[in-house]
């Protein structure tokens, strides 16, 4: 079983709207959890990374909230844009070594006009 | 350079060849991820540089999969022997901090027929 855990797996929204994404994980010990976006054929590219001490980050209309507590994280887009259509993938990192990280299967997002 | 490059974007090779793959990570990063990802699969770990510590090459799925890093920047993606499971395309990431991949490389697009 995966240990962090997406959903929805493929969300549609119109172009304007907001959406929320959300990521669980039963990832421990617990070091940072990162988001990405990965538009078709790209790399991934960071979005926001949390500590276990940070509740919230932002990255123009994207936010990133955490809660340790029940391991869950969501990424709430504003104002969508066409240019948002891509796969949003979770990353939780251990606090073992830089290298022990867990990937999500991520959330593919398709903005509409 | 501005990003992490790689080379080739783009690669068809017959089953049974050998096959390089080139990552350039960002000047000064001491961290190098390769990773690979199937059509419409999350990203799996590969192979992780730090520094001068010896690689952790516990992703790497075969003993037909190596990697090295040469003074500590460019890195080199070898696959003997490809097989048709091998299609993928194979990210390169850097880091200069802990706590995993900053940077993404566009990937290579590994075909083997």
């Amino acid at each position: 079983k995966n240990q962090v855990e997406q959903s929805p797996q493929s969300l549609i929204i119109l172009e304007g709207k907001n959406c929320t994404l959300q990521c669980n994980y039963t990832v421990s010990p617990f070091s940072n959890l990162r988001w990405y976006k990965q538009d078709t054929g790209r790399g991934p590219v960071s979005l926001t990374i949390m500590t276990f001490s940070e509740n919230t980050k932002s990255n123009g209309r994207y936010t990133a909230t955490l809660d340790a507590d029940t391991k869950q994280s969501s990424l709430h887009i504003t104002a969508s844009q066409l240019s948002d259509s891509a796969s949003y993938i979770c990353v939780v990192s251990l606090v073992r070594n830089n290298n022990d990280m867990r990937f999500g299967a991520g959330t593919r997002l398709t903005v509409k006009p | 350079g501005a990003g992490v490059s790689q080379s080739p974007s783009n690669k068809v090779t017959e089953k049974g060849k050998d096959v390089e793959l080139r990552c350039d990570p960002i000047s000064g990063h001491t961290a190098l991820y390769w990773y690979r990802q199937s059509l419409g699969q999350g990203l799996e770990f590969l192979i992780y540089f730090q520094g001068n510590s010896a690689p952790d090459k516990s992703g790497l799925p075969s003993d037909r999969f190596s990697a090295e890093r040469t003074g500590g920047s460019v890195s080199t993606l070898t696959i003997q022997r490809t097989q048709q499971e091998d299609s993928a395309v194979y990210l390169c990431a850097s880091s200069s901090i802990g706590g995993g991949p900053s940077f993404f490389g566009p990937g290579t697009r590994l075909t083997v027929l």
